[in-house]
């Protein structure tokens, strides 16, 4: 069984300040890692994602996320954000297709508040 | 850039009564998937359809619950004698099979009310 825990469920942070929204995973296997943002009345929308490779991964809107397996950690992070930022985001992860299984299991979302 | 919609955006309805939830997946994709969000919860999975199969479900999805791909664009959700509990934000997406990258698009969501 997989299972998410993302530690803060709200973060305040000033704009232009740097933030970091942490994300752990617990997995009896390999896994692919998410990160998904919802703003205010939409959908998710993926930022980015780890399959394999170079552990530190770039997404959309400046976000970068790091897969360290010794932590089982995907911390996601932003040098500076804008009011823009402000949103819910979720970490996911999910097996690797050759497992037959597809499901996204979430963690229970943080809330990021950027303020002026 | 094509995207997941669904409709209704919302819906209030009766507890006992059935209700249908739709997405239209982005067209190339070949899984469909139904996940849900009880409010200030974590977002669940319920199930996943290929092939014009369930291919995956979790302990949530019930008899209760049934999926269908009626035509060549649209995936159901049917719920056929809601519940309060089964009052959440229900989210529809698409992934396009193809391994090894497997990203799920989501829907902006149905807010279902059960009263």
């Amino acid at each position: 069984a997989q299972s998410v825990t993302q530690l803060d469920s709200q973060v305040p942070v000033f704009e232009e300040a740097p933030v970091e929204l942490r994300c752990n995973y617990s997995s009896s296997v390999s896994v692919y890692l998410f990160w998904y943002v919802q703003y205010p009345n939409q959908g998710l929308q993926l930022l980015l994602k780890y399959l394999s490779g170079s552990t530190l991964v770039k997404g959309i809107n400046g976000f970068e996320a790091e897969f360290n397996k010794s932590q089982t950690s995907f911390h996601l992070r932003k040098p500076s954000v804008h009011i823009s930022d402000t949103a819910e985001y979720f970490c996911a992860v999910s097996s690797p297709v050759d497992t037959g299984r597809r499901a996204l299991t979430f963690g229970s979302g943080t809330r990021l508040q950027v303020q002026p | 850039e094509p995207e997941v919609t669904q409709t209704p955006s919302h819906q209030v309805t009766q507890m006992g009564q059935e209700v249908i939830l739709r997405c239209v997946p982005i067209s190339n994709h070949l899984y469909f998937y139904w996940y849900r969000q009880i409010l200030g919860q974590k977002v669940e999975f319920l199930v996943s359809f290929y092939n014009n199969e369930i291919s995956e479900k979790s302990e949530i999805f019930d008899d209760q619950f049934s999926v269908e791909r009626p035509d060549g664009s649209n995936f159901t959700l049917k719920i056929r004698s809601t519940k309060l509990e089964d009052s959440a934000m229900y989210f529809c997406a698409s992934s396009t099979g193809l391994a090894p990258e497997e990203t799920q698009y989501f829907g902006p969501g149905t807010r279902l009310l059960v009263l």
